[in-house]
């Protein structure tokens, strides 16, 4: 069965800095594997999608993505933050099913402080 | 284009009460998703749809919780009778056939039972 991990159920970083929010999956079938973005009192936005295309992923916002299949990870960077970005950040594995079914993380949120 | 339109927004009932939730998916998307959102289980896949037709209700918690779709733009999660653990966020999303998996959410709706 599909499932994703994400290390760290809080992440503080301050505005211009580095943000890294880590996720690693388990997949028995090659993955699509996408990062979500949720704002406070709003659905669920996609920042960015791999589909075995490309290893690294540029999404909406200046964030990007690397697939590393040795490592089973998909971790989700943005080179200087901003305080916009605070928000909760998920990740998620298609389920091999036949259908579209997505599993999510446990979502990590994101603080930025001044 | 309309994205996914959820109803109402904000519920607060009785324990006891039915209350019934409203989704329309965006227009050609062939499959339709109910997600549950709370703190402490995060995001639950409760059933999902495709072309109108249930095809995996295993999430659905209990018997007190149902779904149904009958058309390609409509689709209802009702819970009768409504508990206090009921009280969550609740996502439907809506996703195309042949897509890469992409699901589309509305802003979801937050329910309070008492």
């Amino acid at each position: 069965a599909q499932s994703v991990t994400q290390l760290g159920s809080h992440v503080s970083v301050s505005e211009g800095a580095l943000v890294l929010l880590r996720c690693n999956y388990s997949s028995s079938v090659p993955p699509y594997l996408f990062w979500y973005v949720q704002y406070p009192n709003q659905g669920l936005q996609l920042l960015l999608k791999y589909t075995s295309a490309a290893t690294l992923v540029k999404g909406i916002n200046g964030f990007e993505a690397e697939f590393k299949k040795s490592e089973t990870s998909f971790h989700l960077t943005k080179p200087s933050a901003h305080m916009s970005d605070a928000a909760e950040y998920f990740c998620a594995v298609r389920t091999n099913s036949g259908y579209s079914t997505l599993t999510f993380g446990k979502g990590t949120m994101l603080l930025v402080s001044p | 284009d309309a994205g996914v339109i959820q109803s109402p927004r904000h519920e607060v009932t009785e324990m006891g009460q039915e209350v019934t939730l409203r989704c329309k998916p965006i227009s050609g998307h062939n499959s339709l998703f109910w997600y549950r959102q709370t703190m402490m289980r995060g995001l639950e896949l409760l059933i999902y749809f495709n072309n109108n037709v249930p095809i995996d209700d295993s999430g659905m918690p209990e018997d007190r919780f149902s779904a149904k779709m009958p058309n390609a733009s409509f689709s209802t999660l009702k819970i009768q009778p409504s508990e206090p653990r009921d009280s969550a966020v609740y996502f439907c999303a809506s996703s195309s056939r042949g897509g890469t998996g992409e699901l589309f959410f509305g802003e979801g709706s937050r329910l309070t039972v008492l």
